[in-house]
């Protein structure tokens, strides 16, 4: 079956602009996540959605930083007044049980750029 | 928070030898420890996972270990082959708590 997917794959913006960027799970999976990798570095946790509720935004970097998921499905990412220090990757994962210990699916990442 | 520590940074072999990449924890409470695989320009894959109430699983060249009083955890790699090249990062998560926080990340390179 399909995968995680996300869009667009590449962004590249202007300091100061908003961007959305779009995550699709695996068709039933209730639990989805983002995490954002930094050139050469580790996997940073931003958001956790269980459903449409997000029990865990605690990684969010600042309020900047707002995500939303509408039917159990897709989630959207949004960064408002882009800074440098955006520039990422951003990846979205998807879980299909309630246990914390589920297989998280990863989609392609959305490469950010802010210039 | 949890805290995630891993190393080496960056591991070189020769194929056909062992990879050993260690792993340390900081949050007693966490119950589950993937480790995933991320080839360049790719998505990280789950190449193996252990949880709490084992100390050992094995799928065919590829070990975990997990040792709870001293909170840490290994990934092990034998007869290595140019394909495992890729970063590995471990992760560790706690039930109530389902975000992975991960590790730096092994840059590991298999030399034909």
């Amino acid at each position: 079956g399909a995968g995680v997917s996300q869009s667009p794959s590449n962004k590249v913006t202007e300091k100061g602009k908003d961007v959305e960027l779009r995550c699709d799970p695996i068709s039933g999976h209730t639990a989805l996540y983002w995490y954002r990798q930094s050139l050469g570095q580790g996997l940073e946790f931003l958001i956790y959605f269980q459903g449409n509720s997000a029990p865990d935004k605690s990684g969010l970097p600042s309020d900047r930083f707002s995500a939303e998921r509408t039917g159990g499905s897709v989630s959207t990412l949004t960064i408002q007044r882009t800074q440098q220090e955006d520039s990422a990757v951003y990846l979205c994962a998807s879980s299909d049980g309630l246990a914390g210990d589920n297989e998280q699916f990863f989609g392609p990442g959305t490469r950010l750029t802010v210039l | 928070g949890e805290n995630v520590e891993q190393h080496p940074s960056t591991l070189s072999v020769q194929e056909g030898d062992s990879a050993v990449i260690k792993c340390t924890y900081s949050d007693s409470a966490s119950n589950y420890f993937p480790w995933y695989k991320q080839e360049l320009g790719k998505r990280p894959q789950l190449i193996i996972d252990i949880r709490s109430n084992v100390g050992e699983k094995k799928d065919q060249r590829i070990a975990v270990t997990l040792n709870k009083t001293a909170k840490h955890f290994s990934l092990h790699i034998t007869e290595t082959q140019p394909e495992d090249s890729a970063v590995y990062f471990c992760a560790a998560s706690k039930g109530g708590r389902r975000a992975l926080t991960f590790g730096s990340g092994t840059r590991l390179q298999v030399q034909p």
